[in-house]
């Protein structure tokens, strides 16, 4: 059973601060990583998607991969309390399948 | 651009009864993916369907079962409920069958097995 794994938190940062959350993988083959943002009650939401080493920034996203320590990372800058929510690591199997992470709880305090 | 459609938004059935579940993709996306969430296993994904054909199974009982049409969109169906059934299903539409891909989730359907 391949795996996704993920610190449960909650990862608590003061407003303002980088929030880096991280998440490891244990199919060394797979090839495309995903995080989603996902609010209580609600639908999960794609933050970022990266299937090439190194890092890739949207806005204040920025999502690193490291296929060789098999781990994918996401970094929140000038973190927002809008941005307090759960995020889900994924890989995609053949067939789109994603297999998700338990999800970090992340907590932005004003 | 519509996103991912997914109707009913809520539904509330008894035990033994069967359910019928609707997620529309986005206009020109071929894969859609179904997944379960419940809090205490997370999301589990169900099956997927590109072009009308189920390329891949989950780990669920064949009460779970789904088709796709021609024109991209899929139906879910859960048969002889039982109250474990109880979660949100999502499903996620994906632009082609490739893998290296973006995969974009519906608002879902909150089923409740009463």
């Amino acid at each position: 059973q391949k795996e996704v794994e993920q610190n449960s938190g909650p990862l608590s940062v003061p407003e303002g601060a980088i929030a880096s959350l991280n998440c490891t993988y244990s199919d060394r083959g797979s090839q495309s990583f995903f995080w989603y943002r996902q609010y209580s009650g609600k639908s999960p939401e794609l933050i970022m998607f990266i299937y090439s080493n190194g890092d890739k920034e949207d806005g204040r996203f920025t999502a690193q991969l490291n296929k060789a320590s098999q781990y994918v990372s996401l970094l929140i800058r000038d973190s927002q309390p809008s941005d307090s929510a759960t995020y889900l690591c994924a890989v995609m199997e053949y067939g789109n399948k994603l297999v998700f992470g338990a999800g970090t709880i992340l907590r932005v305090k004003s | 651009k519509a996103g991912v459609t997914q109707t009913p938004r809520y539904l509330i059935k008894t035990r033994g009864q069967q359910v019928t579940l609707s997620c529309s993709p986005i206009s020109g996306h071929r894969s859609v993916s179904w997944y379960q969430q419940t809090p205490g296993q997370g999301l589990q994904f169900l099956f997927e369907y590109f072009s009308e054909t189920q390329r891949n199974k989950g780990n669920f009982p064949g009460r779970f079962s789904g088709r796709q049409f021609s024109n991209s969109r899929s139906e879910m169906n859960v048969s002889t409920l039982e109250l474990g059934d109880s979660a949100l299903y999502l499903c996620a539409s994906s632009w082609t069958g490739s893998g290296n891909t973006e995969a974009f989730f519906g608002q879902g359907t909150r089923l409740t097995v009463v």
